[in-house]
């Protein structure tokens, strides 16, 4: 099972909303990613975690917080975003350990901000 | 210049055709290299990775790897319209967590 989960789906919130965006993998990774995408751009690291402790942040604003509850689940939260913020959350995963990284990627959460 | 270089395309071409997708870059550290395809509002899928320079094949997809050259290639062999996706490198210069670095994606179309 490679699958990386991603909830919600579509997510449209207030610039005053608070939201989360929730990841699972089964694979037994010990490393979790946060990528943001914008339209016809590559992904762009916002965090990694590493064994549920963060190891990167990509100097992300403050108004996203993520949190790794543990091993198989990634969290997002959203506070005060901006406009500019809508894109494509993606949730990845990768063994985080050896000699292999091959990250596998969930379907991502498409976030609108009004 | 950029560590990763990747032509944006469009690439259009006729089912069947054979296509050869590219990336360059600059630093020599890199020595993991993946190639992913993304469907329009998906996430990437992962089709090769490949450790080190080196042929990889997979089906109808085959990666090459030139470290001498710091050029890396998919061919992708009786292309189908199922095919038609935006194709994106990534490689990193560590195992484990190590982020990677992705070029900007080649937006191809495979027409009936």
């Amino acid at each position: 099972d490679t699958e990386v989960t991603q909830t919600p789906k579509h997510l449209v919130m207030g610039m005053t909303n608070k939201k989360s965006l929730k990841c699972e993998q089964h694979m037994g990774h010990r490393a979790m990613y946060w990528y943001k995408q914008k339209a016809k751009k590559p992904p762009e690291l916002m965090f990694v975690y590493s064994y549920e402790k963060l190891s990167i942040n990509e100097s992300v604003p403050s108004r996203f917080s993520p949190e790794c509850p543990n091993s198989s689940l990634l969290n997002l939260h959203l506070h005060a975003l901006q406009p500019e913020d809508s894109a494509l959350y993606l949730c990845a995963s990768s063994q985080g350990g050896g000699p292999y990284n091959e990250q596998f990627f969930g379907p991502g959460t498409r976030l609108t901000v009004l | 210049q950029k560590e990763v270089e990747q032509d944006p395309g469009p690439l259009s071409v006729p089912e069947g055709a054979i296509v050869s997708l590219n990336c360059t870059y600059s630093n020599s550290a890199f020595q993991y290299f993946m190639w992913y395809r993304q469907y329009s509002r998906k996430g990437p899928e992962l089709l090769m990775y490949t450790y080190s320079s080196g042929n990889k094949e997979d089906g109808r997809f085959t990666a090459q790897v030139d470290k001498s050259s710091k050029y890396i290639s998919l061919f992708i062999r009786d292309s189908q319209p199922s095919d038609s996706a935006t194709y994106l490198c990534a490689m990193s210069a560590g195992s484990g967590n190590t982020p990677l670095v992705f070029g900007k994606g080649t937006r191809l179309s495979v027409i009936a």
